[in-house]
């Protein structure tokens, strides 16, 4: 069974810091989606990273594919109370149709 | 532009009782999810379909049945509702296309309470 876990699972931050989000399979992606999900609405797509040992940028946010596509990871430069919100790494399955979610990062950023 | 249409968005539900959450797409996908999200956490798969008549098993099918009889449709049946089952639950759909352009469509969720 193929699994993304997440870490942290929560994350409480003054505004201006740092962050790094991880998220972690023992099984090869093909590809790897980060989500931003707010309360009471659905996950929002904000990147697909599809190349092991991919970099992508969006704004104040970096995303990165592992070499070996088994992980990912999100860094946020400045964070701002905006970026507050809960943080979701998805992705298909090898082999079959299936499209699974991880354990979710929950961030909080002070102001 | 529709896109992935959810209903109810509301419902309270009595344990034993049973009830169908609908869930309709107008962009012609193949692919169809059903997710529950438990307060704080990530989504888990209950079922997945891709395309009429084909429907699967996904991590949480417990308590749960899919059926799919048009590209559109994707209703998803609690039988017997427990208090484990109060959750909130999303629909979703997927193009079928690869890599990069590969994305999921989210209906706006349906928030249920068994009581």
């Amino acid at each position: 069974t193929q699994l993304l876990e997440q870490s942290p699972q929560f994350l409480s931050i003054q505004e201006g810091e740092n962050l790094t989000v991880y998220c972690n399979s023992s099984s090869v992606f093909s590809s790897l989606q980060w989500y931003r999900q707010e309360p009471g609405e659905g996950p929002v797509l904000l990147v697909t990273v599809v190349t092991g040992g991919e970099v992508k940028k969006l704004k104040r946010l970096t995303f990165q594919f592992g070499d070996a596509r088994k992980d990912s990871s999100l860094h946020i430069t400045a964070a701002q109370p905006g970026d507050t919100g809960l943080y979701l790494c998805a992705g298909p399955t090898s082999g079959t149709y299936k499209y699974i979610f991880g354990t979710g990062t929950r961030l909080k950023v002070l102001a | 532009n529709a896109g992935v249409t959810q209903t109810p968005k509301f419902r309270i539900l009595k344990i034993g009782q049973s009830m169908t959450l609908q869930c309709t797409q107008d962009m012609n996908h193949n692919y169809m999810y059903w997710y529950r999200q438990d307060p704080g956490m990530g989504l888990k798969l209950i079922y997945y379909s891709v395309g009429a008549g084909i429907t699967d098993k996904g991590e949480v099918p417990n308590g749960y049945n899919v059926s799919r009889s048009t590209t559109e449709d994707f209703p998803l049946r609690l039988e017997l509702a427990a208090p484990s089952q109060t959750s909130v639950y999303f629909c979703a759909s997927r193009t079928q296309r690869q890599g990069a352009l590969d994305k999921l469509f989210f209906g706006s969720g349906t928030q249920l309470s068994v009581l």
